[in-house]
């Protein structure tokens, strides 16, 4: 299958800090890819879909200017949680799509568990 | 109601055991159905995936949809303990979860 990695895997800031997660696709090439986020014990919940080169879409409730996606390349997505505060202390899980006419593949990072202290 | 219904368990079995999983969902319209396996504090790995309905299998794994019931499953056959771990299911592209099923198989 199709490899995703994340970096960082933890990360641990202070509150009002900025904090960059990576997602990169290592063997193939995403148009897009997807984050989400974990809360213990429950499911994923989606927070924004990346396409390269274009603006990422966001979901009801999530606030693009605190959730900062850039998809700059075909294989590289980043997450900046902006100004951090402790609850946005959570998993953050990325994905991407696996380029093929009738795509339903995605393929999931490791995570990165972010606590904001 | 929400588009998937997932049993959030948690269900504990025997080795060997078999284990039965299982949604619903809502939209008559899905044509995609996955299942995901996730380890603790680690991403979610795809483990099978089936369009439309019928039976896939694959080693230990079958997974099933129903379209005329909307209820989607996956069988575990002769689980094992690395088997221990939440298992989500997922419909149509967009990737819409159930909420888990924590599962553990005991030695």
């Amino acid at each position: 299958g199709a490899v995703v990695s994340q970096h960082p895997s933890w990360v641990i800031c202070k509150s009002g800090t900025s904090v960059k997660i990576e997602c990169r696709s290592l063997d193939f090439q995403a148009t897009t890819m997807f984050w989400y986020r974990q809360f213990p014990k429950q499911s994923l919940m989606l927070m924004a879909t990346s396409n390269e080169g274009s603006k990422a879409t966001y979901e009801q409730g999530v606030e693009k200017d605190k959730f900062l996606i850039n998809h700059a390349s075909l294989t590289l997505s980043t997450l900046t949680v902006t100004s951090a505060h402790p609850e946005d202390s959570s998993f953050y899980i990325c994905s991407a799509r696996v380029p093929r006419e009738v795509s339903y593949e995605q393929y999931f990072g490791p995570g990165t568990r972010l606590t904001v202290t | 109601q929400k588009e998937v219904e997932q049993d959030p368990g948690p269900l504990s079995v025997p080795e060997g055991a078999i284990v039965s999983l299982n949604c619903t969902y809502s939209n008559s319209a899905f044509q995609y159905f996955m299942w995901y396996r996730q380890y603790s504090r680690k991403g979610p790995e795809l483990l099978m995936y089936t369009y439309s309905s019928g039976n896939k299998e694959d080693g230990r794994f079958t997974a099933q949809v129903d379209k005329s019931s909307k209820y989607i499953s996956l069988f575990i056959r002769d689980s094992q303990p690395s088997d221990s771990a939440t298992y989500l299911c997922a419909v149509s592209r967009q990737l819409t979860f159930g909420s888990g099923t924590q599962l553990t198989v005991l030695p």
